[in-house]
């Protein structure tokens, strides 16, 4: 059964850091692609970062570029998703994605807010 | 970047009806158009891929199609369990882009 579990999220002030993760089972994580995206409350659905298998290319939405970063770790079967300069516009609930976007995780919320 | 506009942003219907959800690319995005359905607290699950093909455990009723560059999901007989937001994406290329969502609720 394919899982994907984020973890790392919580209440931080605004210009702070954080470091989400997403750990995956059930299937050849080296192989795929993943995505993170985001959901403002009562908001949409917003794509923020993909990273190829082999972390050889890495895309970003232009709300994020320059500000997050994400990487992957395939001996841990686990992705990451590095937040600096955040904003009170970032918080939101933060899925991770299979490419293909067949299995998202259960979500993690960040807030960020004074 | 390529611009997905999805409309209605809310649908009000009754269970029985037939209804379409409908988005427009910006571009050309060719068949990378996915449909998605959430319901509250819980995360996105795909529905449709590849514009037209219904994902695993999708119920028959739901169909995507495609006409040049306007992309619509249509639920042919709405049943209870089929009220929630819908949502397209386009991923031909970065940035990957969603539509705005449509409510799908009780009329």
């Amino acid at each position: 059964e394919v899982q994907l579990v984020e973890s790392g999220g919580g209440l931080v002030q605004p210009g702070s850091s954080l470091k989400l993760s997403c750990v995956a089972s059930g299937f050849t994580f080296s192989s795929y692609n993943m995505h993170w995206i985001r959901q403002a409350p009562k908001k949409g659905l917003e794509w923020i970062a993909l990273i190829y298998y082999d972390s050889s290319n890495k895309y970003y939405a232009d709300s994020v570029k320059g500000r997050f970063t994400i990487s992957r770790d395939n001996s841990k079967n686990t992705l990451y998703l590095e937040m600096n300069s955040l904003r009170s516009e970032d918080t939101a609930m933060y899925y991770c994605a299979k490419t293909g976007f067949d299995y998202w995780g259960q979500g993690v919320m960040v807030t960020v807010s004074s | 970047d390529i611009q997905m506009t999805q409309a209605p942003s809310s649908l009000p219907a009754s269970l029985g009806d037939r209804v379409t959800i409908t988005c427009r690319a910006s571009q050309d995005i060719g068949n990378y158009l996915r449909w998605f359905q959430q319901k509250p607290g819980k995360s996105p699950r795909r529905m449709i891929y590849g514009a037209t093909n219904l994902a695993a455990g999708v119920p028959s009723r739901f169909s995507g199609s495609r006409s040049g560059s306007d992309y619509s999901l249509t639920i042919s007989s709405l049943e209870s369990e089929d009220m929630a937001d819908y949502y397209c994406l386009q991923s031909k290329e970065s940035p990957f882009t969603f539509g705005s969502g449509t409510k799908l609720e009780i009329k």
